[in-house]
């Protein structure tokens, strides 16, 4: 069965500093993996998703995530933190056939000035 | 373009009771998926409905209960609420084109069991 671990509740950083939230997946076939925001009271957010036609992929608001298939992780980063970056970041890997979704846990991502 | 909607954003339920949510997904998707979120299992997946045909359904008892109607609006349902149903409820839809397709999500219905 497909699966997603994200290692980290919680994470804090100063603003300008580098983010990097980890995830790791479970999957015996090639994943179709997700990164998804949340912010207070609101929906989800997609950031980026990985299609297997780059390692690395680029998504909104200077995110972004490098695929590694021999370690079968799908970390996410950001070179500078803005306070506006904080909120609870979801990766996700997509249920057999079809486009349901199973998240990870979240982190939380926080920034301080 | 429209986003998903969700109706109500807030509820309130007395134990016991039933409830129907109530999503309407984006011009012209035709998958509409929907998942619990709660601070302690976090954010699972109900079932995904397609063209009105379920087609895949999480790990939850037979009273959480969904439909899909021919405008692709979804509706889902839970009989007899217990205290734990208490979450925020997310709807999401998509063109179901693939597992790659990206997943639109509406801002939920916070549902409080009491």
């Amino acid at each position: 069965a497909q699966s997603v671990t994200q290692l980290g509740s919680h994470v804090s950083v100063s603003e300008g500093a580098l983010v990097l939230l980890r995830c790791n997946y479970s999957s015996s076939v090639p994943p179709y993996l997700f990164w998804y925001v949340q912010y207070p009271n609101q929906g989800l957010q997609l950031l980026l998703k990985y299609t297997s036609a780059a390692t690395l992929v680029k998504g909104i608001n200077g995110f972004e995530a490098e695929f590694k298939k021999s370690e079968t992780s799908f970390h996410l980063t950001k070179p500078s933190a803005h306070m506006s970056d904080a909120a609870e970041y979801f990766c996700a890997v997509t249920y057999q056939a079809g486009t349901a979704l199973i998240f990870g846990k979240g982190t939380t991502l926080s920034v301080s000035s | 373009k429209a986003g998903v909607t969700q109706t109500p954003r807030y509820l309130i339920k007395t134990r016991g009771q039933q409830v129907t949510l109530s999503c309407s997904p984006i011009s012209g998707h035709r998958s509409v998926s929907w998942y619990q979120q709660t601070p302690g299992q976090g954010l699972q997946f109900l079932f995904e409905y397609f063209s009105e045909t379920q087609r895949n359904k999480g790990n939850f008892p037979g009273r959480f209960s969904g439909r899909q109607f021919s405008n692709s609006r979804s509706e889902m349902n839970v009989s007899t609420l217990e205290l734990g149903d208490s979450a925020l409820y997310l709807c999401a839809s998509s063109s179901g084109g693939g597992m790659n397709t990206e997943a639109f999500f509406g801002q939920g219905t916070r549902l409080t069991v009491v």
